[in-house]
């Protein structure tokens, strides 16, 4: 395992439809955040989960976006009825809960992300 | 609501000479955990440095290495020896204990040769 793996690494699509985005996470790490990052800004953080658990939601995650998480391993994000806003990075980080014993456990590991264009 | 701000968009350094790279954050938390992120041009994010708001002691990673002002809530970041190599976009980050990461709108260095 070698890092965080996203798929797929670009997507063009037309507005109004929909599209879905997969992350694989580092295999021993129980944490997975979404985060939307548009050119030239910062990631900003979308939702997380917790094994299978999504325990936070950004107010950016409108109800035309949802994550889902089933198995507590590899995860989705699908966005639906696209709109040109939408154009962005979408980034998946993973890493392990937070443990006193490794405190450098706290840092998130970020996969390639996915470049959507809406057309 | 915790914000992270970096005042340089660019940001610009000879090749072997020094730079440093500020960041200013707002938080009601005592205990959080400030990072300095690299994301090269079309590559992945990569952890560059971290800081545990606990210790006074600031943190060094090989040529590079913090100013914690916690205080003053600043956290710069300082690139010794710069190389070629360090040519990319660095974002400051806060993290509360538990929760995800807040980043700021980052600053492009390019090193020349």
């Amino acid at each position: 395992d070698t890092g965080v793996s996203q798929d797929p690494r670009h997507k063009i699509t037309k507005r109004g439809q929909n599209v879905t985005f997969r992350c694989d996470p580092i295999s021993e790490h129980n944490r997975l955040y979404w985060y939307r990052q548009t050119l030239g800004q910062g990631p900003e953080f979308l939702t997380y989960f917790q094994n299978e658990a999504q325990l936070e939601k950004s107010r950016l995650l409108s109800d035309r976006f949802s994550a889902e998480r089933p198995k507590g391993s590899f995860s989705t994000l699908e966005i639906q009825r696209t709109e040109q806003g939408d154009s962005a990075m979408y980034l998946c980080a993973s890493r392990r809960s937070r443990d006193y014993r490794w405190p450098q456990h706290n840092e998130q590991f970020f996969g390639p992300g996915t470049r959507l264009t809406v057309l | 609501a915790q914000t992270v701000t970096q005042s340089q968009p660019e940001m610009s350094v000879q090749e072997a000479e020094t730079v440093t790279l500020s960041c200013t954050y707002d938080t009601s938390e005592n205990n959080y955990y400030l990072f300095w992120y690299k994301q090269p041009p079309s590559r992945q994010m990569i952890l560059v440095i971290r800081q545990e708001a606990y210790k006074q002691q600031n943190a060094t990673e090989n040529r590079f290495s913090v100013n914690f002002q916690k205080a003053a809530k600043s956290f710069s970041l300082k690139i010794s020896d710069s190389q070629l190599g360090d040519t990319a976009m660095y974002f400051c980050a806060f993290m509360k204990r538990t929760n995800d990461m807040r980043f700021g709108a980052g600053t492009r260095l390019t090193v020349k040769p």
